[in-house]
């Protein structure tokens, strides 16, 4: 049972527009979100978060709404570089497993294009 | 600071051979965690730690077993592999009271034949 889920695999922008990845949940109990970014043959990084008390957290180039009543957040990356080419992972923590447990969506690879 | 390092970065095993996958971090992180990445998969928790001489199992523990003797490494085991544990794994830890950042070791690639 997929309780983070990304359904978008992939996803391509030109460089100098804005990209949208998108992450659905399904467990109510989740009250802290987190975006990390993954280049090739390395580890993910953390790169935004958002509690669940807020709408919206913003990080430069950088934004994270999240829409507690539909279960959905989404990373805002305005303007985008090609630099921002990655895996992008969305993730989920809080109640039961606690805030040390994350839970990890599947992925979007984005693609920036000069 | 070297922050996360894994070992080894690549392996190759025959099926029912062991290995052992070694973590460590100098952070003095209380938590410290084993994934697995596959495609389409994402990234699946095996096994946690809490503290120094504490386990606990993830998602997907079957196959595998850990111990946590020093607060700095997390050493993940394969006692028999199976092609099925054909992946990359990904060491993290956290800092105990730290909501947002897990650091990632680079990764251990895995192949099963």
């Amino acid at each position: 049972d997929q309780q983070v889920k990304q359904n978008s695999p992939s996803l391509s922008v030109q460089e100098g527009r804005i990209s949208i990845l998108n992450c659905d949940y399904t467990n109510s109990m989740f009250d802290y979100f987190l975006w990390y970014k993954k280049y090739p043959a390395e580890g993910p990084t953390f790169l935004i978060s958002i509690s669940s008390i807020k709408d919206k957290n913003e990080d430069g180039r950088f934004t994270v709404f999240l829409n507690k009543s539909a279960k959905h957040l989404s990373l805002h990356i305005v303007p985008s570089q090609p630099g921002d080419s990655a895996v992008y992972f969305c993730a989920a923590s809080g109640a039961p497993g606690g805030y040390q447990k994350v839970t990890f969506g599947t992925g979007t690879k984005l693609q920036v294009i000069p | 600071n070297a922050g996360v390092t894994q070992t080894p970065k690549f392996r190759v095993l025959k099926t029912g051979q062991s290995m052992t996958l070694l973590c460590a971090q100098d952070m003095n992180h209380e938590y410290m965690y084993w994934y697995r990445q596959d495609p389409g998969m994402g990234l699946r928790l095996i096994h946690y730690s809490v503290g120094e001489g504490t386990t606990a199992k993830g998602e997907v523990p079957d196959g595998y077993n850990v111990s946590r003797l020093k607060k700095q490494n997390f050493l993940l085991g394969l006692e028999s592999a199976a092609p099925s544990q054909t992946s990359v794994y990904f060491c993290a830890s956290l800092l105990a009271g730290d909501q947002e950042t897990q650091y990632f070791g680079p990764g251990t690639r895995l192949l099963v034949l």
